[in-house]
């Protein structure tokens, strides 16, 4: 089944240790969106690619990058986590053609600092 | 500014009918999209709606005023599955979706 996979689920760091977050993709869309969400709020777009073009939303904190090398693969780099990074991190992907630009999601992976 | 709005809570009783609304303002429109978000989950896709209007899809329907900036979820012959966090989300001119923080639905037997 054409699908989103993030990985891992569940990720621990330490206060200020790097870590990556990885996407990837069976849907062959364009576009590729990373999103954080903390608990009972609306999911915050971080950033998002429409093919190797790159968009950084303009609140996006400096600690926060991303890449994604190929169609199918999209990483979201936590420089140096604060404890105020903890929160779900969702990748989810788009055709960017069509009527209707449904965003499919991954399963999330829940980010905990120590 | 771009604005989302959603009841945080609502309850309903297994078997029964009930409305989240939503109501919205944003730079430009191309469309109006609901999922649905189950605890520690991702959220999937409900509906979507570009004109004004009503669509159904088995249990659940959704709807859109345009001119009044404002859609609705209902859902029908509610069952305990179906607690779950309800999203609404405008897609706006720039083609980026502007998410509403979620109204929280809970399934009472």
């Amino acid at each position: 089944d054409a699908m989103v996979i993030q990985n891992p689920r569940y990720q621990v760091t330490q206060f200020g240790k790097p870590v990556t977050l990885s996407c990837s993709q069976t849907l062959n869309h364009n576009v590729m969106y990373w999103y954080q969400q903390k608990s009972s709020q609306a999911p915050k777009l971080l950033f998002h690619y429409y093919d190797k073009d790159f968009n950084n939303e303009a609140d996006t904190p400096d600690n926060f990058q991303s890449r994604r090398p190929n169609t199918s693969f999209c990483f979201l780099d936590i420089r140096s986590p604060g404890l105020g990074d903890a929160a779900m991190y969702l990748c989810a992907t788009s055709s960017g053609t069509g009527d209707v630009n449904e965003q499919f999601f991954g399963p999330g992976t829940r980010l905990t600092v120590l | 500014g771009q604005n989302i709005d959603q009841p945080t809570e609502m309850t309903a009783t297994e078997g029964a009918i009930v409305q989240i609304n939503c109501t919205y303002q944003t730079s430009g429109f191309n469309g109006l999209f609901w999922y649905q978000q189950h605890a520690g989950e991702a959220p999937t896709f409900l509906s979507y709606n570009v004109l004004d209007g009503l669509e159904e899809k088995g249990r659940f329907s959704s709807f859109l005023s345009r001119s009044k900036g404002y859609s609705y979820l209902l859902l029908k012959e509610l069952q305990m599955k179906d607690s779950a966090s309800y999203l609404c989300a405008v897609e706006d001119s720039n083609y980026q979706l502007i998410w509403g923080a979620g109204t929280k639905l809970i399934i009472k037997p």
